[in-house]
């Protein structure tokens, strides 16, 4: 079975740019989640999503946002983007939504912001 | 607002031997605490959870202890081998996971 697969693998974009990833989770797993992980902050939660509906949402401003298609890939987005946005996005898959449900990673998108 | 945080940035062990990160947790009402591990370049992985009606759970070669008192989490490694070299996270939640910045293992041979 294919793990989670995220696309890009780099980016780089400038300032006030505004950048899409992608996230393809595990197949049958319908909920994802997107995280940020930056060496001064380590991982942080930016959202979950189950059968396209937002369950989860951790305290990022509104810049960033997300969507879940019907066939369960996901998509995050980062508006007016800014240098302090450099990190690496993280998307996980789980069967269902709620903890105990093990999130299963993708390697994640570096982004850049130059 | 709630924190999560380890208690050394870096741990060194001698290969064969156990061993032990630690992390501490501020929210009193998280109900649910998992540790993941991540290799270079990789995304994080799953190694063990634990749930606050349990103060210890084992899996292969780790245990998990948990003190609610003191609110602190503790992964342990048995036999610590080369391929356990990573960065460990800590986790904790009520209705979010809340991670720690992470402990990186080194294993000295």
């Amino acid at each position: 079975k294919a793990g989670v697969t995220q696309t890009p693998r780099y980016l780089i974009k400038t300032r006030g740019q505004q950048v899409t990833l992608s996230c393809s989770p595990i197949s049958g797993h319908r909920s994802v989640s997107w995280y940020q992980q930056t060496p001064g902050q380590g991982l942080q939660f930016l959202f979950e999503y189950f059968s396209e509906t937002q369950r989860n949402k951790g305290n990022f401003p509104g810049r960033f946002s997300g969507r879940q298609f019907s066939n369960s890939r996901s998509e995050m987005n980062v508006s007016t983007l800014e240098l302090g946005d450099s990190a690496l996005y993280l998307c996980a898959s789980s069967l269902r939504t709620g903890l105990g449900n093990e999130q299963f990673f993708g390697p994640g998108t570096r982004l850049t912001v130059l | 607002g709630e924190s999560v945080g380890l208690h050394l940035p870096t741990l060194s062990v001698q290969e064969g031997d156990n061993s032990i990160i630690n992390c501490a947790y501020s929210n009193s009402a998280s109900d649910y605490f998992i540790w993941y591990k991540q290799e270079s370049g990789k995304g994080p992985q799953f190694i063990i959870d634990i749930r606050s009606n349990m103060d210890k759970r084992q899996g292969q070669r780790v245990t998990v202890l948990l003190n609610k008192t003191v609110k602190h989490l503790s992964l342990q490694i048995a036999a610590t081998q080369p391929g356990d070299s990573a960065v460990y996270f800590c986790g904790t939640a009520r209705d979010k996971i809340i991670f720690g910045k992470g402990t990186r293992l080194h294993i000295l041979p």
